[in-house]
């Protein structure tokens, strides 16, 4: 089956403008989350969306945000870019929760 | 939160040697532990889980022990291979109706030398 696809794979953004990224889940997944990491800060969690609706968020700036479609298709917006926003940007899909996530291969973003 | 440290951040063994990665977590509520394997250009990929009632799964070479009075949990990997060069992370979670988040460890870098 499928897995998680990320789209795009790279992104280079100047400093103050905005981004979306997308992430098509696996088939029958319902909970799509977000995560960033860096070299400094490792792994963080984002977000989680669950049949459209936001149900876990974590400690990221309100220029950060994320939606969910009727089809699990999922997109995350960053606005007013900073420097320290480079990252990658990694999507995990799941049935229902963090049991069985697949993660997708990212969205390598490099603010310049 | 959930704090999970690991150790160490670098491993370096010769291939038929044992690995072994150790996390500690913070929240006793926490009740999934996954170990993700993340190769350069990839996202990470789960290759062994523990929920909080077992204390020790296997699968192949590889094998996950949990202590909850202590807790921590580690990662065990025997005979290794040129092809279990990778980081490791590990990760905790409270899972609830209300939503579940995965709080990984800082990884560690294990490369098998031939």
């Amino acid at each position: 089956k499928a897995g998680v696809t990320q789209t795009p794979r790279y992104l280079i953004k100047t400093r103050g403008q905005q981004v979306t990224l997308s992430c098509s889940p696996i088939s029958g997944h319902r909970s799509v989350s977000w995560y960033q990491q860096t070299p400094g800060q490792g792994l963080q969690f984002l977000f989680e969306y669950f049949s459209e609706t936001q149900r876990n968020k974590g400690n990221f700036p309100g220029r950060f945000s994320g939606r969910q479609f009727s089809n699990s298709r999922s997109e995350m917006n960053v606005s007013t870019l900073e420097l320290g926003d480079s990252a990658l940007y990694l999507c995990a899909s799941s049935l229902g929760g963090a049991d069985g996530y697949t993660f997708g291969s990212g969205t390598r973003l490099t603010v310049v | 939160g959930e704090n999970v440290e690991q150790h160490p951040s670098t491993l370096s063994v010769q291939e038929g040697d044992s690995a072994v990665i150790k996390c500690t977590y913070s929240d006793s509520a926490s009740n999934y532990f996954p170990w993700y394997k993340q190769e350069l250009g990839k996202g990470p990929q789960l290759i062994i889980d523990i929920r909080s009632n077992v204390g020790e799964k296997k699968d192949q070479r590889i094998a996950v022990t949990l202590n909850k009075t202590a807790k921590h949990f580690s990662l065990h990997i025997t005979e290794t291979q040129p092809e279990d060069s990778a980081v490791y992370f590990c990760a905790a979670s409270r899972e609830s109706g209300g939503g579940n988040k995965l709080t990984f460890g800082t990884g560690t870098q294990l490369k098998v030398e031939l």
